[in-house]
């Protein structure tokens, strides 16, 4: 299978401690998205990097968030000092760019966030 | 600023039976518009878009959808619904200028037999 991967699957923590996501895009890809999904909602866009560039963070992405994506390949995610609104889905996208034009985002399954 | 509605939460149809899932939207300019389904505990699977061209856009799984300018709507459609068609369906919209998606609240779609 050469979708979108993304690790772990399930994680459970308690308020206050750090957690990371790891996220693989589809290998010709040069974009990654991260999303943030709650229940009954629509995923809400967080941040997408170019190769290895963060070209654009969403305001609800706050200073407890951090991404990366160091070689222009997987990417992580970072949440610091976890806590009960953070419990959430964490979705991860991958696309390509062709001239000015940049082709459909697909998702992997994601990583469910439960801060207790 | 770009937004998306889905005015349905739930859509119940009997199997056989054609279905539509509504979205309208608001974004500047010519929009990229997209279709994707839920299933539970799952990520986001693409169905189909439409950039360009013919306004009837067809996609996976014999699903497709009806752009309309004037209306500014991308209703999901097709023509005889089955049971294993039933989960949490999505539309979004990205301006031609941007990189993000943006989503609907999602219209959960139930086929009963």
């Amino acid at each position: 299978d050469t979708g979108v991967s993304q690790d772990p699957r399930h994680k459970i923590t308690k308020r206050g401690q750090n957690v990371t996501f790891r996220c693989d895009p589809i290998s010709e890809h040069n974009r990654l998205y991260w999303y943030r999904q709650t229940l009954g909602q629509g995923p809400e866009f967080l941040t997408y990097f170019q190769n290895e560039a963060q070209l654009e963070k969403s305001r609800l992405l706050s200073d407890r968030f951090s991404a990366e994506r160091p070689k222009g390949s997987f990417s992580t995610l970072e949440i610091q000092r976890t806590e009960q609104g953070d419990s959430a889905m964490y979705l991860c996208a991958s696309s390509r760019t062709r001239g000015k034009f940049t082709d459909t985002q697909y998702f992997g399954p994601g990583t469910r966030l439960t801060v207790l | 600023a770009q937004s998306v509605a889905q005015p349905e939460d739930q859509v119940n149809v009997a199997e056989g039976n054609p279905l539509t899932v509504k979205c309208t939207y608001s974004v500047s300019g010519n929009p990229y518009l997209f279709w994707y389904v839920q299933y539970p505990n799952r990520g986001l699977q693409f169905l189909l878009k439409y950039i360009t061209g013919d306004n009837l856009v067809k996609g996976s799984y014999g699903f497709e959808a009806e752009f309309n300018k004037s209306q500014t709507s991308f209703h999901l459609k097709k023509p005889s619904a089955l049971v294993s068609d039933s989960a949490l369906y999505f539309c979004a919209v990205r301006d031609r200028g941007g990189n993000k998606l943006t989503f609907g609240t999602g219209t959960q779609l139930k086929v009963e037999l």
